[in-house]
C-alpha cells in the first residue's frame, strides 16, 4: 500500500516548456487535489477532482490544466512553464469530500528557469 | 488580508517544553479546523481535526478552537526532538462539492535535545 505517489520528484524546466506531473493513489479515493506550496504562502489549491472524469478549479488554476481519466490517477499539466510556477507541488486524495481526511504525496519540486 | 494568519516562526524550544502554535482567521464560514505536520521535504500529514469550539486531546497534542474569537491553537506537551517540523493550520467550510482547505503559511518548530 504505497498511498499517494508523485512523479517526478524533481524537475528543471526552461521558460515555455511543457510538462506533466503524475499523481497516483492506491486507496480507492474519490477525491483528488493538486496544491502548490510557496514560501510564506502556505498550500494553495490549484485544481481538484470529485471523481473519475471530473475536474474543477481551485484558488490558483491559471497556467495549469488537469485530467482524471482513471480514478487512481490525477495529472497536472503545465503547457508553457513560467518562472512564477517554480514551486513545490503536492497531490492529495480523500475518500469523500471531507477535507479533513486528505492524504498527501511526497511532493514534486519544480524549478522554471 | 489573508483569510488565515499564522506566525511563521521559526520557533525553537528545549526538549520537554510546552509548545503553543496559533492561527487566526477571518472567515466566519469556517467550521472545520485541522493541524497538519510537515517534515522537511515531505508532504503534510494530518495531526488533529476538530469541528467544534473547545479542546480536543490526542496524546501529547491538544487542539483548541475558539470560534467567537476566530482563533485556534495547537499545544504540544513534553515536546520531543522528533516534533521538529513545520505545523500548518487548515480550515474549511461546508459549502461546495468538496471541502476546500485554506491553509496557514506554517510555523517552523525546532525542539532542541
Amino acid at each position: 500500500n504505497a498511498g499517494v505517489t508523485q512523479t517526478p520528484k524533481f524537475r528543471v524546466l526552461k521558460t515555455g516548456q511543457s510538462m506533466t506531473l503524475l499523481c497516483a493513489q492506491d486507496m480507492n479515493h474519490e477525491y483528488m487535489y493538486w496544491y502548490r506550496q510557496d514560501p510564506g504562502m502556505g498550500l494553495r489549491l490549484i485544481h481538484y477532482s470529485v471523481g473519475e472524469g471530473t475536474t474543477a478549479k481551485g484558488e490558483v488554476p491559471d497556467g495549469y490544466n488537469v485530467s482524471r481519466l482513471k480514478k487512481q490517477n490525477f495529472l497536472l499539466g503545465l503547457e508553457s512553464a513560467a518562472p512564477s510556477q517554480t514551486s513545490v507541488y503536492f497531490c492529495a486524495s480523500s475518500y469523500s469530500g471531507g477535507a479533513e481526511t486528505q492524504y498527501f504525496g511526497p511532493g514534486t519540486r519544480l524549478l522554471v528557469l | 488580508q489573508k483569510e488565515v494568519e499564522q506566525d511563521p516562526g521559526p520557533l525553537s524550544v528545549p526538549e520537554g517544553a510546552i509548545v503553543s502554535l496559533n492561527c487566526t482567521y477571518s472567515n466566519s464560514a469556517f467550521q472545520y479546523f485541522m493541524w497538519y505536520r510537515q517534515y522537511s521535504r515531505k508532504g503534510p500529514e494530518l495531526l488533529m481535526y476538530t469541528y467544534s469550539s473547545g479542546n480536543k486531546e490526542d496524546g501529547r497534542f491538544t487542539a483548541q478552537v475558539d470560534k467567537s474569537s476566530k482563533y485556534i491553537s495547537l499545544f504540544i506537551r513534553d515536546s520531543q526532538p522528533s516534533d521538529s517540523a513545520t505545523y500548518l493550520c487548515a480550515m474549511s467550510s461546508t459549502s461546495g462539492s468538496a471541502r476546500q482547505l485554506t491553509f496557514g503559511s506554517g510555523t517552523q518548530l525546532t525542539v532542541l535535545p
